[in-house]
C-alpha cells in the first residue's frame, strides 16, 4: 500500500536561512509526488509537483525538490527562508497505472516556524 | 479564474445532529474531491466523483456520511448523526480530469466541531 512520512512534524529555523523538509515514500513504482502548502485558516496550495523527467522539480515561492528513487525521497528545500514561509508542509504521493485516479495520500505534515 | 469555494467556514454541532457541506469547483473541472483533515494529520480522501459518480468512496464511513454531486458541478456532504469524532477540516478539491498528474486545486475548508 502507498504511504507518505515526513519525519519531522515540527521544524523551526531563522528567518534567511536554508530549509529542507523531509519525505519518504512507499510506493511499488515511480509515483507522482506533490508538495503543498497549508496557511493557517486556508485550504492546500501546490508548491510543485513531479511525474516524470528531471529529478530536481522547481516550484513556487522560491522552492525546489528532488526525487531520489533510490532513497523513495522527495525532500523540500529552499535557500533562504523568508517569515511569509511560517505554514504547514504537506507531501503527497499519487497513483500511475491501472489505480490511476488521481487519489493522494498525504504525509502527516510538517509545520515549519520561521524565527525573526 | 475563481478558486473551489466551500460553506460555511465553520460550524459547531453537538453530537447525534446532522450537518452539511457544500462545495463549488472550478468551473469545467471534472472531478470533485472530499478530504477530511483531523488535527494533527494530513488531509484523507473521503469521496471522489467523476462528473456525477463516484469513483473512489472505500474510506467513506457511509452508515453515517453520504454524498452526493448532482449535475456533475457542485457537491453536498452530510454527516448524520454526527460523533464527536467527525470534528475536522472538511476539504474539498477539484482537478480537470481526475488522473494522476492533475493538480487538485483545493477550497479554504470546513471546520467542523462536534460537542
Amino acid at each position: 500500500a502507498q504511504s507518505v512520512t515526513q519525519p519531522d512534524i515540527h521544524i523551526t529555523v531563522s528567518e534567511g536561512a536554508s530549509l529542507e523538509l523531509r519525505c519518504n515514500y512507499s510506493y511499488g513504482a515511480t509515483p507522482y509526488l506533490f508538495w503543498y502548502v497549508q496557511s493557517p485558516g486556508q485550504g492546500l496550495q501546490l508548491l510543485l509537483k513531479y511525474f516524470s523527467g528531471d529529478t530536481l522539480v522547481q516550484g513556487i515561492k522560491g522552492f525546489e525538490a528532488e526525487f531520489k528513487r533510490s532513497q523513495s525521497s522527495f525532500n523540500l528545500r529552499k535557500p533562504s527562508v523568508h517569515w511569509s514561509d511560517a505554514a504547514e508542509y504537506f507531501c503527497a504521493v499519487g497513483a500511475h497505472g491501472s489505480g490511476n485516479t488521481g487519489k493522494l495520500i498525504f504525509g502527516q505534515g510538517t509545520t515549519l516556524q520561521v524565527k525573526p | 479564474e475563481a478558486g473551489v469555494a466551500q460553506s460555511p467556514r465553520y460550524k459547531i454541532i453537538e453530537k447525534r445532529q446532522s450537518v452539511a457541506f457544500w462545495c463549488n469547483p472550478i468551473s469545467g473541472h471534472a472531478t470533485l474531491y472530499w478530504y477530511q483533515q483531523i488535527l494533527g494529520q494530513g488531509p484523507k480522501l473521503l469521496i471522489q466523483f467523476q462528473n456525477n459518480g463516484v469513483v473512489d468512496d472505500s474510506q467513506l464511513p457511509k452508515d453515517r456520511f453520504s454524498a452526493e454531486r448532482l449535475k456533475g458541478v457542485d457537491s453536498t456532504l452530510k454527516i448524520q448523526p454526527a460523533k464527536l469524532e467527525d470534528s475536522a477540516v472538511y476539504l474539498c478539491a477539484s482537478s480537470l480530469r481526475g488522473v494522476g498528474a492533475d493538480t487538485q486545486y483545493f477550497g479554504p475548508g470546513t471546520r467542523l466541531t462536534v460537542l
